[in-house]
């Protein structure tokens, strides 16, 4: 059980938007740490799609974007396409347990 | 291209040891914080293990407390993760990567390709 929860699959069409939410604590970002978020391909390794909650790393399509409010955070993907089929996990900090955290991770289906 | 090559993942039996590589190509891993990741079967990413940038502080998952330690040799250019008493629970992809920032509580922007470890006899 994920100290970050995540919906752990959740599916859209190509072209609509999905919203992947990631619910914390007041330890981890509801103090204020930041959100980051990895997407990961089958078979391949992580790579990450948004940090410090919604700040995208180069080469990274502007049809993903996050935000952060309160105790949660949520990475939005608009247009979708089938390339963006993939696990996706968010990952803080928690200063309860002084231990990075990662959520459950999101299986997204693109249909 | 800044890339993270990990070595030393294998088959092992429950108790035993390993030690991971991570060597840094195209940049120097002096005063970046490093971390270890993993991905067990079916499971998510879990985090297991963080250096700080100055090495003076180490970060642990409860779940490899005591039985893991990182380390680094800046003048190696590399990041080690020693694994002792080894359990069948271990057995996962263990990821390199480097963090966001030098305290070893960021994010991570740059990872290897993993390395796989079985614990099974």
């Amino acid at each position: 059980q994920s100290v970050l929860t995540q919906p752990p699959s959740m599916s859209g069409a190509p072209g609509q938007r999905v919203t992947i939410s990631c619910t914390g604590s007041s330890s981890n970002i509801g103090a204020g740490y930041d959100v980051h978020w990895y997407q990961q391909l089958p078979g391949t390794a992580p790579k990450l799609l948004m940090y410090d909650n919604s700040n995208r790393p180069s080469g990274v399509p502007d049809r993903f974007s996050g935000s952060k409010s309160g105790t949660s955070a949520s990475l939005a993907i608009t247009g979708l396409q089938a390339e963006d089929e993939a696990d996706y996990y968010c990952q803080s900090y928690d200063s309860s347990l002084t231990v990075k955290i990662f959520g459950g991770g999101t299986m997204l289906t693109v249909l | 291209e800044v890339q993270l090559l990990e070595s030393g993942g294998g088959l092992v039996q429950p108790g035993g040891s390993l030690r991971l590589s991570c060597a840094a190509s195209r940049f120097t891993l002096s005063r970046q914080a490093m971390s270890w990741a993993r991905k067990a079967p079916g499971k998510g990413l879990e985090w297991v293990s963080s250096v700080s940038g100055s090495g003076g502080n180490t970060y642990y998952a409860d779940s490899v407390k005591g039985r893991f330690t990182i380390s680094r040799d800046d003048s190696k250019n590399t990041v080690y993760l020693q694994m002792n008493s080894l359990r069948a629970e271990d057995t996962a992809i263990y990821y390199c990567a480097k963090d966001l920032s030098p305290s070893g509580r960021d994010g991570m922007d740059v990872w290897g390709q993993g390395t796989t470890v079985t614990v099974s006899s």
